[in-house]
């Protein structure tokens, strides 16, 4: 499709367990962010790739969260030992280059992940 | 820390009105806003930005205020109709050192907006 795709669209899973979140950006946008919105509120910061590696990590709350995009594409986000307070909607936006300013973020529709 | 506010959680309308939705931001340093809309089950969709060395800008049927003096921003709607409703955020940047904003965005906490037919 032309947009930014988000697999699973929801995943329910137990504390504790593994989960892996996938996007696939807009073809040709070389800049890919991770946001987490949790209900109510607006999305947060999570992580930014320039190309195949993380030019910005620093919204990535702690060491079970970690991401990458092996090819500079498709990125995967993972989290470990999933707790309760990771249930949330996990937005992926890509842009066509670094620069915001010239243009805009185009999101996905979100990853739903409930941790039971 | 700092952060983007919204004055206003809700906000209902007749169709055909005007609407105007608030953003208030605490860090002065930023340089760059944006405004999203968001629909249930979906993700942030651009509407509109403006930089700060604005203060106003126009798109189609939505208009952008920004006062840096008090810190404010605003979102104006002409004529909402109701496939504007939806969740309004703004989102600000503050540029790196070479002036380039990149995609780390720091949103409000949204506003809703009901449109009544």
């Amino acid at each position: 499709g032309a947009g930014v795709s988000q697999t699973p669209s929801n995943k329910v899973t137990e504390k504790g367990k593994y989960v892996e979140l996938r996007c696939d950006p807009i073809s040709g946008h070389t800049a890919l962010y991770w946001y987490r919105q949790s209900l109510g509120q607006g999305p947060e910061f999570l992580i930014y790739f320039q190309g195949t590696g993380a030019a910005d990590d620093s919204g990535l709350p702690n060491d079970r969260f970690f991401a990458v995009r092996p090819e500079g594409s498709v990125s995967t986000l993972k989290i470990q030992r999933t707790e309760r307070g990771d249930s949330a909607v996990y937005l992926c936006a890509s842009s066509l280059l670094g620069r915001v300013g010239t243009g805009e973020l185009f999101f996905g529709e979100g990853s739903r992940l409930t941790v039971l | 820390g700092e952060s983007v506010g919204l004055h206003l959680p809700t906000l209902s309308v007749q169709e055909g009105d005007n609407s105007i939705i608030n953003c208030a931001y605490s860090n002065s340093a930023s340089d760059y806003f944006i405004w999203y809309k968001q629909e249930s089950g979906k993700g942030p969709q651009f509407i509109i930005d403006i930089r700060s060395n604005m203060d106003k800008r126009q798109g189609q049927r939505v208009t952008v205020l920004l006062n840096k003096t008090v810190k404010h921003l605003s979102l104006q709607i002409a004529a909402t109709q109701p496939g504007d409703s939806a969740v309004y955020f703004c989102a600000e940047i503050l540029s790196n050192a070479g002036g380039t904003s990149y995609g780390k965005l720091t949103f409000g906490q949204g506003t809703i907006l009901t449109v009544h037919p």
